[in-house]
């Protein structure tokens, strides 16, 4: 079936410093993948619709200027938190479509100290 | 906005069956979808229902009303495994990001 990877798995960084987050589609091309966040005991909160060779789509109250999305080929989505806070840690979940099935990586759980 | 509503936990035994109900509102219907996500894990694939009617699917089944706006995950033959959250998103257009409830916690004892 159809595989979405991420990288890295785990994160841990200081206040103010930046995180790439990386989105792989390993088996088939996607122009659209979806960047989720998800916080303890909660679902999964829709943050930006990543499209490939152009500008990201962001839901409402979800800041683009700290997360930065670079969809730059078919099979690569990237999302970088800006001078990550304490309130930016997270499990960062994207989402990519392989037909009817929405394929969801395995998540990158980012801890900022 | 857009509305999905489930409930928060549930128990059942080893062995049984039990219904996870989903209420929805919103403002298209192009899909519902049922994954099951593990704790520290990323949601997996379990279902999804796009007409009206019953999806069996081993011993997960899933039904659909959408004039009702109602859907359901039954859950047959229970194992200790299936202690997991289990979350109803909602497609409101083609190709669009998947809406998700606040999923249901699903303790399985034995």
């Amino acid at each position: 079936g159809a595989v979405v990877s991420q990288h890295p798995s785990r994160v841990i960084c200081k206040s103010g410093t930046s995180v790439k987050i990386e989105c792989r589609s390993l088996d088939f091309q996607a122009t659209t993948m979806f960047w989720y966040r998800q916080f303890p005991k909660q679902s999964l909160m829709l943050m930006a619709t990543s499209n490939e060779g152009s500008k990201a789509t962001y839901e409402q109250g979800v800041e683009k200027d700290k997360f930065l999305i670079n969809h730059a080929s078919l099979t690569l989505s990237t999302l970088t938190v800006t001078s990550a806070h304490p309130e930016d840690s997270s499990f960062y979940i994207c989402s990519a479509r392989d037909g009817t099935a929405w394929e969801f990586g395995p998540g990158t759980r980012l801890l900022v100290l | 906005g857009q509305n999905i509503d489930q409930p928060t936990e549930m128990t059942a035994t080893e062995g049984a069956i039990v219904q996870i109900n989903c209420t929805y509102q919103t403002s298209g219907f192009n899909g519902l979808f049922w994954y099951q996500q593990h704790a520290g894990e990323a949601p997996t694939f379990l279902s999804y229902n796009v007409l009206d009617g019953l999806e069996e699917k081993g011993r997960f089944s899933s039904f659909l009303s959408r004039s009702k706006g109602y859907s359901y995950l039954l859950l047959k033959e229970l194992q200790m495994k299936d202690s997991a959250s289990y979350l109803c998103a909602v497609r409101v257009e083609a190709g669009t990001a998947l809406i998700f409830g606040k999923g249901t916690t699903l303790s399985v004892s034995s």
